[in-house]
């Protein structure tokens, strides 16, 4: 099973409501990612976590809070979002962060489009 | 980071073979070439990955230029369901699990 699911599928919400997106994976992956993608653009990189510790913030808006309860699962909190931020946002896993090999292979969820209103 | 250049789109005929160009002229020793690609309204796939030697897999072939400058995805025979935007990845070394994806080339597959 190579599956990473992502719920929801859509999301719409207002600037002042909070919300979470949810990523599980169960192929024993120890590495988790979070990746934003507005339309017609290439995914950017916005977190990394390697065994549920948080590795990479791209810089992030604090807007944004990543948490990782357990090796399975990836949660992105959202809270006081702007319109801007309306966008595909996408979950990846791999089995390690070690470069080179068929481990740091990603693999990606479908996204939730979440836009913001 | 080491930058990536690719066109902008390509179009292909059903059944026949695509080769996608990437250009990576700043390329370091250690920095391996990926390849992934994502299909309308789906996250992206991996396709492929290589250091220095050319690969193949059950979805394509890698073609790395001796001097690494730049490499080729060759589709041995595109298929409707093979069009999408394909992403050349440098994935360097120490670079922490980083997917830093370019503007892509979209293909195009005509039946």
């Amino acid at each position: 099973d190579t599956e990473v699911t992502q719920t929801p599928k859509h999301l719409v919400m207002g600037m002042t409501n909070k919300k979470s997106l949810k990523c599980e994976q169960h192929m024993g992956h120890r590495a988790m990612y979070w990746y934003k993608q507005k339309a017609k653009k290439p995914p950017e990189l916005m977190f990394v976590y390697s065994y549920e510790k948080l590795s990479i913030n791209e810089s992030v808006p604090s807007r944004f809070s990543p948490e990782c309860p357990n090796s399975s699962l990836l949660n992105l909190h959202l809270h006081a979002l702007q319109p801007e931020d309306s966008a595909l946002y996408l979950c990846a896993s791999s089995q390690t962060l070690l470069q080179g090999s068929s481990t740091d292979t990603q693999y990606f969820g479908p996204g939730t489009r979440l836009t913001v209103l | 980071d080491a930058k990536t250049t690719q066109p902008n789109s390509m179009e292909s005929n059903e059944e026949e073979p695509v080769h996608l160009p990437c250009n990576h002229s700043t390329i370091s020793g250690t920095d391996y070439i990926h390849w992934y690609r994502q299909l309308p309204s789906q996250g992206p796939e991996y396709v492929i990955h290589g250091l220095t030697s050319n690969v193949n897999n059950r979805m394509a072939s890698l073609a790395i230029a001796e001097d690494r400058k730049s490499s080729t995805l060759i589709l041995h025979r595109a298929t409707l369901r093979d069009a999408a935007v394909y992403y050349c990845i440098l994935r360097g070394y120490n670079q922490g699990g980083k997917l830093i994806f370019g503007q892509g080339t979209e293909l195009s597959v005509k039946p």
